[in-house]
Order: C-alpha cells, then structure tokens, then sequence
C-alpha cells in the first residue's frame, strides 16, 4: 500500500526534542530520498530537510533528518514557541511512481 | 531570486474546470536542473501531489487524479498550468505551484503562495 504515516500530533516543552517518525514501504522510503517540509499557520509549506538529512541553506540546524529502512524521522532539538508548525514528509514511490506526502504532524510547544 | 506566483478563479461550479496558472519570475522556466510542479491541500487537511513537468512537457501526474488533469508548460511566456475537469466540493483546496529538483521528485524546493480554489454552485 502507498502510503506514509505519521503521527498526528507531537508536543513539548521549550527546550526539549521532539521527534517525528515517518513510516513507509520498500517502493517508497526504503527506495528513495525523503524531504520534509514545515508548514507554519497561514502559509506555504517549506522545505526543511532534503535528501534525507540535508539541510537548505537559513533552515536552524536545530532540525535534523534521519532515514533507515521503510523508516524517516525529523528531530527538532532546543524547542522554540517558533516551532509550533504543521510538518510533512513526502518520497517518491516506485510502485505508484508518484509522490507521497505524509498525513501531517502538528508539534505543540506546551 | 526565482519567485513563483498562482493565479486564477477562486470559485468554479461543480461539473466544470479548475484551470490555474503558475508565473515563474527571477529565472527561466526552461532549464534542466528542475520541474516544476502542483501540490494542493483541502482546507484543514494535508497535502496532496498532482503532477510534475518538465520544460520539454514530460509529465508525472497522481495515479489517483491521472483522468482529470492536464499540466501544461508554456516556456515563451515562462509559466505553466494545471486543468482539472469534471470538479467536485471535494476538489476545493489551496493549490501551490513549486519547483521541484530534477533529481528528486519529491523535492520542492520554493513554493507560491498558493491560491485558494472553492467549488461551488
């Protein structure tokens, strides 16, 4: 089946890591790099880490990209009020030979 | 600096097309190193891919909406667009333009700021 899955939600306190997994198949992750893109309330979406664990050029190195197997996560470590976001993982799948975006993460700092 | 920027209806009625566009401003529309592609998102919901194309007019469309949608590029006027035929309420959504790197593509490195499409009669 083609799909990512997240969680739905994902919450801590200023300064903590907050972690976010992103879990795929052998067409789509396990294949293919993983992007994840930030999206705050009101705006586009943006992209935060690519091929895997690259950083664009401005984005904190507060956010970092992780990849093994059917499996991606993007941690966010020293918590900021400023993170409050929606966040996205996306790949490329082999079988659908389409794009698959996650469902979506929203982080809360509390 | 490459900017992008939709235009086009904000309402259509069921049954008919949403047709956008996508201006590309601060760079050329045809070069090798990207494609260039639609992403839209259901109000409250996430985001879901249509279709890449190159500047050569190769195309990349969602299996899903594959039968309705027509991607465009039109490189004397530096933009591209996107058909999508026979709407429904379920098709109301922000649509984004991005460009996508040719290597990777699920990678959407700049977006527009999105126009928002409501269907309804």
């Amino acid at each position: 089946q083609s799909v990512l899955t997240q969680p739905p939600s994902a919450s801590g306190t200023p300064g903590q890591r907050v972690t976010i997994s992103c879990s795929g198949s052998s067409s789509s992750i396990a294949s293919n790099t993983v992007n994840w893109y930030q999206q705050l309330p009101g705006t586009a979406p943006k992209l935060l880490i690519y091929n895997n664990n690259q950083r664009p050029s401005g984005v904190s190195d507060r956010f970092s990209g992780s990849k093994s197997g059917t499996s991606a996560s993007l941690a966010i470590s020293g918590l900021q009020s400023e993170d409050e976001a929606d966040y996205y993982c996306a790949a490329w799948d082999d079988s659908l030979n389409g794009v698959l975006f996650g469902g979506g993460t929203k982080v809360t700092v509390l | 600096q490459l900017q992008l920027q939709e235009s086009g209806p904000g309402l259509v009625k069921p049954s008919e097309t949403l047709s956008l566009t996508c201006s590309v401003s601060g760079g050329s529309i045809s070069t090798n190193r990207y494609f260039w592609g639609w992403i839209r998102q259901p109000p409250g919901k996430g985001l879901e891919w249509i279709g890449n194309i190159f500047y050569s007019g190769s195309t990349y469309y969602n299996p899903s909406l594959k039968s309705r949608v027509t991607i465009s590029v039109d490189t004397s006027n530096n933009h591209f667009s996107l058909d999508l035929t026979s709407v429904t309420a379920a098709d109301t959504a922000v649509y984004y333009c991005a460009l996508v790197r040719s290597e990777w593509f699920s990678h959407f490195g700049l977006w527009g700021r999105g126009a928002l499409v409501t269907v309804s009669s």
